[in-house]
């Protein structure tokens, strides 16, 4: 079975600054693939960024980064210069990467509050 | 243009009713999800279809009865509804590996 762990449940960082999301997961299947999401007060769900357990560079988006350290089992996500916009929820997520079971697991989110 | 859509948006009604949520994707997707988000915003899977077929269903009350009439449709049935059952209920598709799923914007249920 799968498990995502987000251990902030919330996080409050001052406009401009980076900050580091943290995300640990635990599976047993050899290829999986790890993404992050946000969800704004509005309600939607955004995808952010995506990294997959075999690839050999950290994911970047624009100001997305996503730390992937595969022996520790962590995949963080590293915002860069955080503006007011990014206030939200932040989710982690895994699926396996093989056909018959694509079920993305969530953690619990990290909800981040951009101070000016 | 909206890649998933689902109605209603908002959805209110009594202890004992029956709703229906629907769901539509224009994207081209084979796969397509239902999850739900409790009050303290856990998302949580309850079923997925793979080209019409059922291929993931956790264990949600059968009174919860997804239905996939092609594609690019997932609807899901709710037979007599409890207070517990409300939230939100998120639509969702994607396409291969590896890819990421695609949200729909969500429907808020609220069960008095």
């Amino acid at each position: 079975a799968q498990k995502i762990t987000q251990t902030q449940p919330g996080m409050f960082v001052q406009e401009k600054e980076a900050v580091t999301l943290d995300c640990t997961y635990d599976t047993s299947d050899p290829s999986y693939g790890l993404f992050w999401y946000k969800q704004p007060s509005s309600g939607e769900m955004i995808f952010l960024i995506y990294q997959g357990s075999y690839d050999q560079q950290n994911a970047t988006e624009g100001r997305y980064s996503l730390n992937f350290q595969k022996a520790r089992k962590s995949a963080n996500l590293v915002i860069s210069a955080s503006q007011l916009g990014d206030s939200a929820m932040y989710f982690c997520a895994m699926k396996p990467k093989f056909f018959g079971n694509e079920k993305l697991t969530f953690g619990t989110g990290t909800r981040l509050t951009i101070i000016p | 243009d909206t890649a998933v859509s689902q109605t209603p948006k908002y959805l209110v009604t009594q202890m004992g009713n029956d709703k229906s949520i629907k769901c539509e994707q224009n994207l081209g997707h084979d796969t397509m999800y239902w999850y739900k988000q409790d009050s303290k915003k856990f998302l949580k899977i309850m079923f997925s279809y793979n080209n019409k077929e059922l291929i993931i269903n956790e264990t949600v009350p059968n009174r919860f009865s997804p239905k996939s009439p092609d594609k690019a449709h997932l609807n899901l049935h709710i037979n007599s509804l409890e207070l517990g059952d409300s939230a939100v209920y998120f639509c969702a598709s994607s396409q291969g590996e590896p890819s990421p799923l695609h949200f729909g914007n969500g429907t808020r249920l609220t069960v008095t």
